[in-house]
């Protein structure tokens, strides 16, 4: 079955200052892969994702990107802010409505 | 709209008895999800509905886990002769027939002494 890595599991940065965050997964069927934002004891809530077909998707500060060949995804968080401040969980899954398996998460901390 | 909603938000049982974990999805959705999330850790999947259905109930345990969906709408978790292992954060999400987006309810902490 879909395994999926992510690093690192803690990321400190100063206020303004960029976060990118690496995730891998194993099953070269998967083709959706979002991203979560997880506040302390508050339910996950998704930022941003990005299907197979599609190399790279921004939304303002945030972007992801998408390599297949090597299975690797990740989240850019660029002038991050203190309520950037949470955890990340990237996620992956194989067909539309499908099980999500889920990344450790990482625990962002941006300082003013 | 309304988001996913759970109840009870935290429920604290005892060894050996019988629990229920209520999720009431976003109207419409047609695809219903059960996470559990142990503490520093990612929502590890269990079940999936589909309907009234269960599409996938991979992620189960054992069966002291049971999970229903009578009417394609509201769905409840139930666990039998809890352990303290079972403690945890239960999640629900739901998403529309077709869709990736999943949306997830506050959760239900559950803790059994």
């Amino acid at each position: 079955g879909e395994n999926v890595e992510q690093h690192p599991s803690t990321l400190s940065v100063q206020e303004g200052d960029s976060a990118v965050i690496k995730c891998t997964y194993s099953d070269s069927a998967s083709n959706y892969f979002p991203w979560y934002k997880q506040e302390l004891g508050k339910r996950p809530q998704l930022i941003i994702d990005i299907r197979s077909n599609v190399g790279e998707k921004k939304d303002q500060r945030i972007a992801v990107t998408l390599n297949k060949t090597a299975k690797h995804f990740s989240l850019h968080i660029t002038e991050t802010q203190p309520e950037d401040s949470a955890v990340y969980f990237c996620a992956a899954t194989r067909y539309n409505t499908d099980k999500l398996i889920f990344g450790t998460g990482t625990r962002l901390q941006v300082f003013p | 709209g309304a988001g996913v909603s759970q109840t009870p938000s935290n429920k604290v049982t005892e060894k050996g008895k019988y629990v229920e974990l209520r999720c009431d999805p976003i109207s419409g959705h047609t695809a219903l999800y059960w996470y559990r999330q142990s503490l520093g850790q990612g929502p590890e999947f269990l079940i999936y509905f589909q309907g009234t259905g269960a599409a996938d109930d991979s992620g189960l345990p054992n069966d002291r886990f049971f999970a229903v969906r009578p009417e394609g709408s509201v769905s409840t978790l139930k666990i039998q002769r809890t352990e303290r292992g079972d403690s945890a954060v239960y999640l629900c999400a739901s998403s529309i027939q077709g869709g990736n987006e999943q949306f997830f309810g506050p959760g239900t902490r559950l803790t059994v002494l």
